[in-house]
C-alpha cells in the first residue's frame, strides 16, 4: 500500500515571498490533516478535513495560511506571505478511522 | 498551550537493555493515546495505541501503560536494538474539542550506545 506523499521535500525561499505545498493522501483515506513541527518540537495540527470539508482550522494563521481539498483526495497548504517563524517541516497525514494517522515525510521549508 | 508532554528530552540506553519513555498530559477527558516513532528526516511512525478504558497493552517488543489517576503514560521497549535509535512522541486525542487531530507532546530522543 502506498503511503501520504508529499511534495517538495525541501523549499527555501525569503521571507515575504509565497509558497504551496502538496499532499496526496492514502487512497480511500476520508480525513486529511496538516501538521506543522518546529525544529525540537512534536507536530502542531494546523487544518483537518474530513472528505472535502473543513473539520477544524483553529490552529491555523489565516492572515497568511490557507488549505484547500477540493476533490476530496490530494491536498495544498499555502503560505503567503511567509515570514522567517513559518521554517518548519510540515506533515501531511491521512486517516481511514479518526484515531490512527498515517504520516508523509513532510516538506522542510526554510525562510531566510 | 500544550496538554501532553515528556519528563526528559533525551534518553541514552546500552543495545539489548529495555527502555522506558514516559509522557505526562493534562486533559482527564482524554480517552485514547499514541505513541509515534520519528527518525531523522521521516514523518512519525505509528507504533502503538491504548483507549482510557484499558491500563495495558502489549505489541511485539512494546508495552504501554496507561496510568490514569495520575495522568501518565510509559513505552517500555523491550531489548533496545540500534534501529530503535528515534524521537518518540506520545499524542493524546482530546474528547469534547469538536476535532479528531492529534495533540503531541516535545518528544523523547532515545539514543542506543553499543
Amino acid at each position: 500500500e502506498a503511503g501520504v506523499a508529499q511534495s517538495p521535500r525541501y523549499k527555501i525561499i525569503e521571507k515575504r515571498q509565497s509558497v504551496a505545498f502538496w499532499c496526496n493522501p492514502i487512497s480511500g483515506h476520508a480525513t486529511l490533516y496538516w501538521y506543522q513541527q518546529i525544529l525540537g518540537q512534536g507536530p502542531k495540527l494546523l487544518i483537518q478535513f474530513q472528505n472535502n470539508g473543513v473539520v477544524d482550522d483553529s490552529q491555523l494563521p489565516k492572515d497568511r495560511f490557507s488549505a484547500e481539498r477540493l476533490k476530496g483526495v490530494d491536498s495544498t497548504l499555502k503560505i503567503q506571505p511567509a515570514k522567517l517563524e513559518d521554517s518548519a517541516v510540515y506533515l501531511c497525514a491521512s486517516s481511514l478511522y479518526i484515531s490512527e494517522a498515517f504520516f508523509g515525510q513532510g516538506t522542510r521549508l526554510t525562510v531566510v | 498551550g500544550e496538554s501532553v508532554g515528556l519528563h526528559l528530552p533525551t534518553l541514552s540506553v546500552q543495545e539489548g537493555d529495555n527502555s522506558i519513555i514516559n509522557c505526562a498530559y493534562s486533559n482527564s477527558a482524554s480517552d485514547y493515546f499514541i505513541w509515534y516513532k520519528q527518525e531523522s528526516g521521516k514523518g512519525p511512525q505509528f507504533i502503538i495505541d491504548i483507549r482510557s478504558n484499558m491500563d495495558k497493552r502489549q505489541g511485539q517488543r512494546v508495552t504501554v501503560l496507561l496510568n490514569k489517576t495520575v495522568k501518565h503514560l510509559s513505552l517500555q521497549i523491550a531489548a533496545t536494538q540500534p534501529g530503535d535509535s528515534a524521537v518518540y512522541f506520545c499524542a493524546e486525542n482530546p474528547t469534547g474539542g469538536g476535532a479528531d487531530g492529534l495533540t503531541f507532546g516535545k518528544g523523547t530522543h532515545l539514543i542506543i550506545q553499543p
